[in-house]
């Protein structure tokens, strides 16, 4: 099955700084690859997802890569503000037709005013 | 639309009672996910159903059960709850491959 690593567990950014996450994969054939945020006490939910057939996607201050060569993809936060601190996790889908995603364990973002 | 809604909120067993946990959903997606989530180890599948009729383990099954009701329900049941059962629950659904949409979750105890 697919096998999800996500790092770091913790970041902690200054107000303004960039944050950036990054997730491996060890399925080659995975072609789905979403990121959500979970504010405490609240869903997951989707921010941003990309695509096998592109490298990087933005919607305003996020963005999300994706290396399939090196089997990883990254969350990029730029200008990071005090309502972005939550947990981020990445999902990456098992490609033998059943589609599942396997979460990353989360990162824990806490952006400081 | 509601989106997903799963009952209870919140609810407290003792060891060895019984519960089932409830999902629903109205945006007409095919696949239907149970989820725990326990802190630092992320979401774990703990069954779906990828279409209504089929219902398949995830990877934490032990000392659970579904029911895939119709297309718009999947519930969870708990025959006889252990405190290693402690956790929040999420139920989710989506389209095979696509975004996941979340309930609100359910915060279990059992002591």
């Amino acid at each position: 099955g697919e096998n999800v690593e996500q790092h770091p567990s913790t970041l902690s950014v200054q107000e303004g700084d960039s944050a950036v996450i990054k997730c491996t994969y060890s399925d080659s054939a995975s072609n789905y690859f979403p990121w959500y945020k979970q504010e405490l006490g609240k869903r997951p939910q989707l921010i941003i997802d990309i695509r096998s057939n592109v490298g990087e996607k933005k919607d305003q201050r996020i963005a999300v890569t994706l290396n399939k060569t090196a089997k990883h993809f990254s969350l990029h936060i730029t200008e990071t503000q005090p309502e972005d601190s939550a947990v981020y996790f990445c999902a990456a889908p098992e490609s033998g037709g059943s589609y599942i995603p396997t979460f990353g364990r989360g990162t824990s973002l806490i952006v400081h005013p | 639309n509601a989106g997903v809604t799963q009952t209870p909120k919140f609810q407290v067993l003792k060891t060895g009672q019984s519960m089932t946990l409830q999902c629903a959903q109205d945006m007409n997606h095919n696949s239907m996910y149970w989820y725990r989530q326990d802190p630092g180890m992320g979401l774990r599948l703990i069954y779906y159903s990828a279409s209504e009729g089929t219902t398949d383990k995830g990877e934490v099954p032990n000392g659970y059960n579904v029911s895939r009701l119709n297309k718009r329900e999947f519930s969870l049941r708990l025959e006889s709850a252990a405190p290693s059962q402690t956790s929040v629950y999420f139920c989710a659904s989506s389209e095979l491959g696509d975004e996941q949409y979340f309930g609100p979750g359910t915060r279990l105890t059992v002591t």
